[in-house]
């Protein structure tokens, strides 16, 4: 069964580093998905993207924050320069359209020191 | 703007119990998506149903079933006889249909099934 993988599933990095977290969504899928969890909270939405720009954001994702597709299986979040609170378990997902139900990836959870 | 209300934290059953986790949710837009995920404790968000709001009609799945009150705007999830591999935060979650793709997440339910 096709699913979405992230890499890497644990990232360390220091204060005021660029980040750069990966996705390979399900491959017939054309909405792409980033989420973000702080440990015991709830699943937050940051940015959806679809044929190839930003189709809806969140206050949160702010300019620190970019998406791209630089092949056609990557999807990729950077961070540009990390704060402690960037530190959660970030969510990639995809859906076939933007009507149907989204699949998550295993998240990629980020520690920020 | 949308909102989910998941109001129980955490819920612990003895394995074989049924148990009901409660989702209320708030939108003005009369056409949305409603959604259950379950998040064991390796973490991953695992897709369990998706319901229209047209569409009213209880559904179950095995030991799931899903009760859905458009008057009540609630969309409660049942797990009969419940297993310890049941035990996992799980999430309910709104899109509506009209323009927004993002999914708005209640604060989860912790569901503890012990032996």
């Amino acid at each position: 069964e096709p699913e979405v993988t992230q890499t890497p599933s644990h990232q360390v990095t220091q204060m005021g580093q660029e980040v750069i977290l990966r996705c390979v969504p399900i491959s017939n899928h054309l909405y792409f998905y980033w989420y973000r969890q702080i440990l015991g909270q709830k699943v937050e939405f940051l940015v959806s993207f679809y044929n190839n720009e930003i189709s809806e954001k969140s206050e949160i994702f702010d300019d620190q924050f970019s998406v791209e597709r630089p092949d056609g299986s990557n999807f990729t979040l950077k961070i540009r320069s990390t704060k402690l609170e960037d530190s959660a378990m970030y969510f990639c997902a995809s859906s076939v359209d933007r009507f149907y139900e989204q699949y998550f990836g295993p998240g990629t959870r980020l520690t920020v020191t | 703007a949308q909102k989910v209300t998941q109001a129980q934290t955490e819920i612990s059953v003895v394995e074989k119990e049924d148990v009901t986790l409660d989702c209320v949710y708030e939108t003005r837009d009369t056409t949305y998506y409603l959604f259950w995920y379950k998040q064991p404790p390796s973490g991953e968000l695992v897709f369990l149903i998706r319901r229209n709001s047209f569409d009213e009609q209880n559904e179950i799945s095995g030991r799931y079933s899903w009760n859905f009150q458009k008057s009540t705007s609630s969309f409660n999830f049942t797990i009969t006889a419940s297993q310890v591999v049941d035990s996992a935060v799980y999430f309910c979650a709104l899109k509506i249909i009209q323009g927004a793709q993002k999914l708005v997440f209640g604060q989860g339910t912790r569901l503890t099934i012990n032996p």
